[in-house]
């Protein structure tokens, strides 16, 4: 799997936008955009992923550039309880083989939403 | 419950002790993974199931570690004769089909003294 870069840490205010940036420039046509994130004490959580278009849901917003060498997570409005890791991960797709089932985990990026 | 369950969520054991940390998984996971989590460190895989099937052992540091999923549902992990470098946070995650969500438990703290 392709290797991804992370700020060790960013800060953000409650109630803004938390735009956390991941790069991965290596990444292949066949691989996917996951993230995560770890609450402190907690199991990683799914957030998104995506392949090259943008992706929304509940939780966020991921933004793919278009030579898909780098992402953005927005968080669009950042609760204290947004305060976690969030692991930017790529992961093959099933149909192109490989052990693709397993998460690489890189350190991540400690984001903390200030009040 | 609804997620994947662990236990115990702490257990401390001495040099040398065997132990088994147990999962259940979301209820119809063909998957399970356990994942090792030191201190300050991203999770690293260890081992995958399909069902009863044990797929990928790769990840296991040592014989001294060995996984089962007897019936292709609760798992659990085993670690004989215990070292220091053991200590670190067990998670156990599953999903409906193997690429697929993973959802994770929220791991048992293993500290060796």
């Amino acid at each position: 799997d392709a290797k991804t870069t992370q700020p060790t840490s960013m800060d953000c205010a409650e109630g803004r936008a938390a735009n956390l940036p991941c790069n991965h420039s290596t990444i292949s046509g066949n691989e996917y955009v996951y993230w995560y994130r770890q609450i402190h004490s907690q199991g990683p959580q799914y957030i998104i992923h995506g392949l090259k278009n943008n992706e929304t849901n509940e939780m966020a917003s991921l933004i793919i550039t278009e030579d898909r060498k780098s992402s953005t997570l927005i968080l669009p409005h950042a609760t204290l309880r947004d305060t976690a890791v969030y692991y930017c991960i790529v992961r093959a797709d099933l149909n192109s083989g490989g052990s693709n089932y397993k998460l690489t985990f890189g350190k991540g990026t400690l984001l903390t939403v200030n009040p | 419950g609804a997620g994947v369950s662990q236990s115990p969520r702490y257990k401390v054991a001495k040099r040398g002790q065997d132990v088994a940390l147990r999962c259940d998984p979301i209820s119809g996971h063909v998957s399970l993974f356990w994942y090792q989590q030191a201190l300050g460190q991203g999770p690293e895989f260890l081992t995958y199931f399909q069902n009863e099937a044990q797929l990928d052992k790769s990840g296991l540091p040592s014989d001294r570690f060995f996984a089962e999923r007897p019936e292709g549902s609760v798992s659990t992990l085993k670690i004989q004769r215990t070292q220091q470098e053991d200590s670190a946070v067990y998670l156990c995650a599953s999903s409906f089909q193997e690429n697929t969500e993973a959802f994770f438990g929220q791991g048992t703290r293993l500290t060796v003294v």
